[in-house]
């Protein structure tokens, strides 16, 4: 099984600070395939459900702002979110869909 | 517009089989690439993911859990499905169903998601 592993599991941030997640992989999610890493990032805002952000590690979603930015290859990933805006507070997933599905702990993004 | 939403028995008892329906629309399960996941959530805790079914019933179960999950589906009536059978209180979640797929042999991402179900497990 991969294992996803995310740092921070907490932050507290104030508005229009940058922010950075960290998730790593026990594994590498390139696939030489198609060169694409098969990583996503989600946010799960207080009592909803998870929204997809960005997937194949860097592409948004559609209606996803800007200020929400992925990076990374292989086995290390970094979601980045400048400029944090209230709205922004939720508990952000990594998840690898490399092999199956595994989701990262979570990390929740705080006001400070 | 995609939706999906679950519905389950709100409450049982240890030993007792879940049983899940995910009801979608704005999509179809007989659409080849085409997959519905179910995922769980503990109170406070992180996402675990269950299980899959893709539009050729091909089947895909987290291992922890594989011998207690059944996953199916009724594609004419836009419905997947999920048991758990011999229930704990660890099975106390809220479980999601979310749309995914299957590209070129691999796995996507689950790019919509029900509200969700609350499961509690006591006696």
């Amino acid at each position: 099984d991969i294992v996803m592993t995310q740092s921070p599991s907490s932050l507290a941030v104030s508005a229009g600070e940058t922010v950075t997640i960290n998730c790593k992989s026990s594994q590498s999610l390139l696939y030489s395939g198609n060169q694409k890493n098969y990583l996503a990032w989600y946010q799960q805002k207080p009592g909803q459900s998870p929204k997809l952000l960005i997937y194949w590690a860097s592409t948004r979603q559609s209606g996803v702002p800007d200020r929400f930015i992925g990076s990374g290859s292989g086995t290390d990933f970094t979601l980045t979110i400048s400029s944090v805006q209230a709205e922004d507070l939720a508990i952000y997933y990594c998840q690898q869909y490399y092999d199956t599905w595994t989701f990262g702990g979570g990390t929740k993004l705080e006001l400070k | 517009q995609v939706t999906l939403k679950e519905s389950g028995p709100g409450i049982l008892q240890p030993s007792q089989t879940l049983s899940l329906t995910c009801s979608f629309s704005g999509f179809s399960l007989s659409t080849s690439g085409i997959c519905v996941s179910w995922i769980r959530q503990p109170s406070g805790k992180g996402l675990e993911w269950l299980a899959t079914i893709c539009w050729e019933d091909s089947k895909g179960y987290n291992p922890s859990l594989k011998n207690r999950l059944t996953i199916s589906k009724d594609t004419s009536n836009n419905q997947a499905f999920l048991k758990i059978t011999s229930v704990d209180t660890a099975d106390t979640a809220i479980y999601y169903c979310a749309r995914t797929g299957i590209i070129r042999g691999r796995g996507y991402v689950m790019d919509a998601w029900g509200q969700g179900a609350s499961v509690t497990v006591s006696s």
